[in-house]
């Protein structure tokens, strides 16, 4: 099955620098990538995703990039404000639905 | 976007009860949903796969006997957690497949005392 494989574990930036976390996946098949944000209690939240057909989007100060050949996949934010703090996880999923998600990441941005 | 409520948000029980948590989809129909469990400070783990009108089907490690699943309507599943021990307490969030990603539930916390 599916493996996803997240680092760093835990970043901590200044305030207006850039974060940027990785990930790596196992199967082939796997043909959607997201990117979750969550926050201590709550639920993931939706901030970014990518399909295997497109190889980099970008929303405003966060994007994605793809690299299939490789299998890996990377979270991208820019001017990082103290309210981007929380912990972020990937994920992947194959055809069947089912997502697997990294390990997560613990992002600090110090004001 | 699409909305899945949970209930229980949180519960409280005794070791050797059960306890069943309930995940609606409220504006959409999900023939499929999952339930995660999440241990602080970790990811969320994949419990299972409900579909409905059949059984569903659950990840290597899971004990289909202990956790029992049921999906009887498009918009409605449930997980019970029967004769819950202490190591059961956890956060167990529910998502619904809608036609382009999952929707989350808010999370159920669930302590076993």
């Amino acid at each position: 099955g599916e493996n996803v494989e997240q680092h760093p574990s835990t970043l901590s930036v200044q305030e207006g620098d850039s974060a940027v976390i990785k990930c790596t996946y196992s199967d082939s098949a796997s043909n959607y990538f997201p990117w979750y944000k969550q926050e201590l209690g709550k639920r993931p939240q939706l901030i970014i995703d990518i399909r295997s057909n497109v190889g980099e989007k970008k929303d405003q100060r966060i994007a994605v990039t793809l690299n299939k050949t490789a299998k890996h996949f990377s979270l991208h934010i820019t001017e990082t404000q103290p309210e981007d703090s929380a912990v972020y996880f990937c994920a992947a999923k194959d055809g069947s639905y089912k997502l697997i998600f990294g390990s997560g990441t613990r992002l600090l941005v110090r004001p | 976007g699409a909305v899945v409520s949970q209930h229980p948000s949180w519960v409280i029980c005794k070791s050797g009860t059960s306890v069943k948590i309930e995940c609606r989809s409220l504006d959409f129909q999900a023939t499929t949903m999952f339930w995660y469990r999440q241990f602080p400070k970790q990811s969320l783990m994949l419990m299972a796969t409900s579909n409905e009108g059949s059984k569903a089907t659950y990840e290597q490690g899971v004990e289909k006997d202990k956790f029992l699943i049921n999906h009887a309507s498009l918009t409605l599943s449930t997980l019970t957690v029967t004769s819950a021990h202490p190591e059961d307490s956890s956060f167990y969030i529910c998502s619904a497949q809608g036609a382009t990603e999952q929707y989350f539930g808010p999370g159920t916390r669930l302590t076993v005392t």
